[in-house]
């Protein structure tokens, strides 16, 4: 069955540096997405991308924040001066289409720690 | 604003018992509602969707109810398994997922 792989599965970062998070999202997949879970709460979203663009962004996802699809397989999100609370779990997820009922697959994440 | 919440956030259950999980949402425009099982570590994995225009569905082991008059879902599990032993989720869309606050299931034998 076809999978989201993400990677690193674990990142320690330094507060203030840059870190970079790599999703593969499944290959006919149009839509992408990211989610973030910080530890003990609800998964929010994040951030939506389709047609090379950002489609749909939550008050989370702030200008530190971006997203880009650098070429035909991976889809990256950027956090540029990482912060403590930007500690948690972050989720990549695809879709064929728009609505998630016509299939949506989440990656197993990748837990984040900012020291 | 939208939400999606949970009345409970830890159920414990016997081995053998059958489970139930409720979650309120409070956008009328949702139209699809998935459960989602998340286990230690692990994104979340689709368990059984509704659809709007429905108010039951059944699964292998898993029933979900739809009530769209109070705007309430529930999720039911029959005959309950260590292996259930989850946080578990509902969420409403139809684009993006607006998940609820989760419940830790707990099968004890």
């Amino acid at each position: 069955e076809p999978e989201v792989t993400q990677t690193p599965s674990h990142q320690v970062t330094q507060m203030g540096q840059e870190v970079i998070l790599r999703c593969v999202p499944i290959s006919n997949h149009l839509y992408f997405y990211w989610y973030r879970q910080i530890l003990g709460q609800k998964v929010e979203f994040l951030v939506s991308f389709y047609n090379n663009e950002i489609s749909e962004k939550s008050e989370i996802f702030d200008d530190q924040f971006s997203v880009e699809r650098p070429d035909g397989s991976n889809f990256t999100l950027k956090i540029r001066s990482t912060k403590l609370e930007d500690s948690a779990m972050y989720f990549c997820a695809s879709s064929a289409k728009l609505r998630v009922e016509y299939g949506y697959t989440f990656g197993s994440g990748t837990r984040l720690t900012v020291v | 604003g939208e939400s999606v919440g949970l009345h409970l956030p830890t159920l414990s259950v016997q081995e053998g018992d059958n489970s139930i999980i409720n979650c309120a949402y409070s956008n009328s425009a949702s139209d699809y509602f998935i459960w989602y099982k998340q286990e230690s570590g692990k994104g979340p994995q689709f368990i059984i969707d509704i659809r709007s225009n429905m108010d039951k569905r059944q699964g292998q082991r898993v029933t979900v109810l739809l009530n769209k008059t109070v705007k309430h879902l529930s999720l039911q599990i029959a005959a309950t398994q260590p292996g259930d032993s989850a946080v578990y989720f509902c969420a409403e869309t139809p684009d993006k997922l607006i998940f609820g606050t989760g419940t830790r299931l707990q099968v004890f034998p």
